[in-house]
């Protein structure tokens, strides 16, 4: 009954490999995002979805993609993984309406690129 | 756009004392909310406690309040009666109606026994 899961939690990859991680929420909320924390733990966001339509897209590589199938699901694929990929992604999800904006955030997934 | 600073990269707190982690901010908006967030060795990233820009009263949650100094863009958060599990990286974070959430750089709170 997790609010906001991810997955994997770990994942350890070659430089040049495709990856992608999963991330679904059972809040009934209608906006979810992609933070990346980097190893000086500072938390930035990457992208959010409100009802399916991609609404803050920052200065990413576009070896990034996100894909959200529904408003339930946003998933992040990363092509050609590098060295510099290597972070925590969190996938949080809010609902958009409330004004607060509260975010509530997955457990997080660690990828490391060799 | 919003900015968020943390000036203090690490503090200490003895059990049972009182702890005060800063953070200040920046935006044009009027209508905007403030957080922080905790995370611990496990990773998760757990609300602490929030403040709309518009309410004059200080939040509180238990232990935890803000001092939220509208003027001054400073939003600063006070632990009573620190306990071990308090102990953790806290973020301040800002939001403007609608926007992203942006987080400060953290402080990382050590609680002594």
């Amino acid at each position: 009954d997790t609010a906001v899961s991810q997955t994997p939690k770990y994942l350890v990859t070659q430089m040049g490999n495709d990856k992608s991680i999963k991330c679904e929420q059972n809040l009934g909320h209608d906006t979810m995002y992609w933070y990346k924390q980097d190893s000086k733990k500072f938390l930035k966001i990457m992208f959010s979805y409100n009802n399916k339509e991609l609404i803050i897209n920052e200065t990413v590589p576009n070896r990034f993609s996100p894909k959200s199938p529904d408003k339930a699901h946003l998933n992040l694929h990363i092509n050609s993984l590098e060295l510099g990929d290597s972070a925590v992604y969190f996938c949080a999800s809010s609902h958009r309406g409330s004004g607060a904006n509260v975010l509530t955030f997955g457990a997080g997934s660690r990828l490391t690129v060799l | 756009a919003q900015t968020v600073t943390q000036s203090q990269p690490e503090m200490s707190v003895q059990e049972a004392e009182t702890v005060t982690l800063s953070c200040t901010y920046d935006t044009s908006e009027s209508d905007y909310y403030l957080f922080w967030y905790k995370q611990p060795p496990s990773r998760q990233m757990i609300l602490v406690i929030r403040q709309e820009a518009y309410k004059q009263q200080n939040a509180t949650e238990n232990r935890f309040s803000v001092n939220f100094q509208k003027a001054a863009k400073s939003f600063s958060l006070k632990i009573s009666d620190s306990q071990l599990g308090d102990a953790a990286m806290y973020f301040c974070a800002a939001v403007e109606y609608g926007n992203k959430l942006v987080f400060g750089a953290g402080t990382i709170l050590r609680v002594k026994s």
